[in-house]
């Protein structure tokens, strides 16, 4: 069975740093590529990064160019989220998902409040 | 960026009557367009992709149409289950991959 657990949620006040984890199981990890998407509070879901097969290629929107960083082991069968400079705006549950094109399986999710 | 804009935000339903759900977007995504269900409390899943493909174990009941900048999920009865947010989502123009902003499916 494929299947993507997450880790390392946690409440961090603003200005701080947080790693997220995905463990992956149930597929040959290091032939895919695989990606981060929040979704807030009541709201709908942001893809926030991309990471292909190899790790050479990463995407990220503009709301979190410069502050977080995707990388994964492909030895482990993990993908990690590296957040910094966190602000209240990043509260989310944040999933990680096997893709693209269209992103499937997901995780169950792991919940980032960014508060004071 | 593509914009998608799904529609209506919120949809009255009666168990076993047909559902259409709407989604638009700002640009041609050709048939580059996936449909997600979340229940409360649960992730996403994938229920479409390629505007009409439904994933392993949909149901026959849900159906996608549509191709260009129009489409369209169809759940043609619809079952107590079948309550919960569906999203679209383009991946014709990335990044950023973009969705919906989700239309809720509710018990009338």
């Amino acid at each position: 069975e494929v299947q993507l657990v997450e880790s390392g949620g946690d409440l961090v006040q603003p200005g701080g740093s947080l790693r997220l984890s995905c463990a992956a199981s149930g597929f040959t990890f290091s032939s895919y590529s695989m990606n981060w998407v929040r979704q807030a509070p009541g709201k709908g879901l942001e893809w926030v990064s991309y990471i292909s097969t190899s790790g050479d290629t990463t995407y990220y929107p503009d709301s979190v160019t410069g502050r977080f960083t995707i990388s994964r082991d492909n030895a482990e069968n993990s993908l990690y989220l590296h957040m910094n400079s966190l602000r209240v705006e990043d509260t989310a549950v944040y999933y990680c998902a096997r893709g693209p094109p269209f992103f499937h399986p997901w995780g169950q999710g792991t919940l980032v409040t960014v508060s004071s | 960026e593509i914009v998608m804009t799904q529609s209506p935000a919120t949809l009255s339903v009666s168990p076993g009557e047909r559902a259409t759900l709407s989604c638009r977007a700002s640009q041609s995504v050709s048939s580059n367009l996936a449909w997600y269900q979340q229940k409360p409390g649960q992730a996403p899943r994938l229920l479409i992709h390629g505007a009409s493909t439904r994933a392993t174990d949909i149901p026959a009941r849900f159906s996608g149409s549509g191709s260009g900048t129009e489409f369209t999920l169809t759940i043609s009865s619809l079952q107590s289950e079948d309550f919960g947010v569906y999203y679209c989502q383009q991946y014709s123009n990335w990044p950023p991959w973009t969705f919906g902003q989700g239309t809720k499916v509710e018990i009338k």
